[in-house]
């Protein structure tokens, strides 16, 4: 009940298009659903993170949705470019981030020129 | 704001010996830091939870004596791997969570050990 599965595995997205990644969670107590992106050899950082109050949330050109009844969230990178080629990491917490994350298993996005 | 700074960024050293690795919350004062590591291509696994002035709570599995965390301040936390072997080579990453209202966790730029 503690896992977040993530896919998929791997993506590959033209220049301009749109990248999607899903996450989905079973522990319904969980309410703080960040995204990382992680770059070889570097830390996690965080790009945008929702809570379940809200259905969706923009920043720039990364988006999360946020299906409550579903459990189920994802990422949206709208316009993809190749230097969002990074690994991306979904997450999940109960309450603030005193909290322990539990992280879905990562998916590789390879943005091609 | 919000920086989290990791001291060595690699190191390399023989079988056998210790390592120390520093966590530093630069700009902000973190009471709680957490500990991870990650294996090439996959994700990231909670060692444990570090609690300025008292015990590290460790993640089942993870063996305390071996991975031995001191959270002296409200800025440094320490992981020092013991008698280290081939198979603790990996990448440990720490976490902090940071003073805006969720107190989301930012991380470290990691350091990667390699045991000889």
């Amino acid at each position: 009940q503690q896992q977040v599965k993530q896919s998929p595995q791997s993506l590959i997205v033209q220049k301009g298009g749109i990248s999607i990644i899903n996450c989905a969670y079973e522990n319904t107590a969980f309410d703080y659903f960040p995204w990382y992106q992680q770059f070889p050899g570097k830390g996690p950082a965080l790009l945008i993170a929702i809570r379940p109050d809200v259905s969706e949330k923009k920043e720039g050109r990364f988006t999360i949705s946020f299906n409550k009844s579903a459990k189920q969230f994802s990422l949206h990178i709208m316009d993809s470019q190749p230097g969002d080629s990074a690994t991306y990491f979904c997450a999940a917490s109960r309450g603030t981030g005193f909290q322990k994350l539990v992280f879905g298993t990562g998916t590789r996005l390879l943005v091609s020129p | 704001g919000a920086v989290v700074s990791q001291h060595p960024s690699w190191v390399i050293c023989k079988s056998g010996t210790s390592v120390k690795i520093e966590c530093r919350s630069l700009d902000f004062q973190a009471t709680t830091m957490f500990w991870y590591r990650q294996f090439p291509k996959q994700s990231l696994m909670l060692m444990a939870t570090s609690n300025e002035g008292s015990k590290a709570t460790y993640e089942q599995g993870v063996e305390k004596d071996k991975f031995l965390i001191n959270h002296a301040s409200l800025t440094l936390s320490t992981l020092t791997v013991t008698s280290a072997h081939p198979e603790d080579s990996s990448f440990y990453i720490c976490s902090a969570p940071g003073t805006n209202f969720f107190h989301e966790q930012f991380f470290g730029p990691g350091t990667r050990l390699t045991v000889l």
